[in-house]
């Protein structure tokens, strides 16, 4: 069973800090790893993918992925309160489909 | 490109009812993707299509439920003798099928069983 894990939080910084959001999944063939945003309600919106170790940078946002640990995660730079929102963690093995952590709810404090 | 879409938005059916919902994904998307979410967590797996070929179901797809796509366009998912455990969000995404590409959601259709 692949497993993506995330810290549900909810996770709070100030408006103009960095938020820094983690994941781990557990099966070491997969090969793409996705970050989504979702408002409550709302369906999940894609931001940043990610497909080798390293850092990947777009914007505010930069995701980093350390395959050797099974760890992917999500700068936020300069945090704004529209950034307040659940960020999920996918992870994908060729071309199937995407296994999902919980998420990690993200509040952004004016 | 108008992104992925889903119909109807909204649906509230009584226990035992039969329900469809609907999936037209981006133009030149092959592949589609339908995703359940509950309150508090993540979209889970139901199936997969590449064209008109349904590749993969989920454990979760009980035999209440089915999903098509003819002509590789737009799918369909019915659900037969709703549960109140259907209720959810129901998800549609679609990718391209050339390697590994991002999947794109649509604003997916919200159940509720009575």
């Amino acid at each position: 069973q692949k497993e993506v894990e995330q810290n549900s939080g909810p996770l709070s910084v100030p408006e103009g800090a960095i938020a820094s959001l983690n994941c781990t999944y557990s099966d070491r063939v997969s090969q793409s790893f996705f970050w989504y945003r979702q408002y409550s309600g709302k369906s999940p919106e894609l931001i940043m993918s990610i497909y080798s170790n390293g850092d990947k940078e777009d914007g505010r946002f930069t995701a980093q992925l350390n395959k050797a640990s099974q760890y992917v995660s999500l700068l936020i730079r300069d945090s704004q309160p529209s950034d307040s929102a659940t960020y999920l963690c996918a992870v994908q093995t060729g071309a199937n489909n995407l296994f999902f952590g919980t998420g990690t709810r993200l509040t952004v404090i004016p | 490109d108008t992104g992925v879409s889903q119909d109807p938005r909204h649906k509230i059916t009584k226990r035992g009812q039969n329900v469809t919902f609907r999936c037209d994904p981006i133009s030149e998307h092959n592949r589609l993707y339908w995703y359940r979410q509950t309150l508090g967590q993540g979209p889970e797996f139901l199936t997969y299509f590449q064209n008109e070929a349904q590749l993969e179901k989920s454990r979760l797809l009980s035999d209440r439920f089915s999903a098509e796509r003819p002509k590789g366009s737009f799918s369909t998912l019915e659900i037969q003798r709703t549960e109140q455990g259907d209720s959810a969000m129901y998800l549609c995404a679609s990718s391209l099928a050339i390697g590994v590409s991002p999947q794109y959601f649509g604003a997916g259709t919200r159940l509720s069983v009575l």
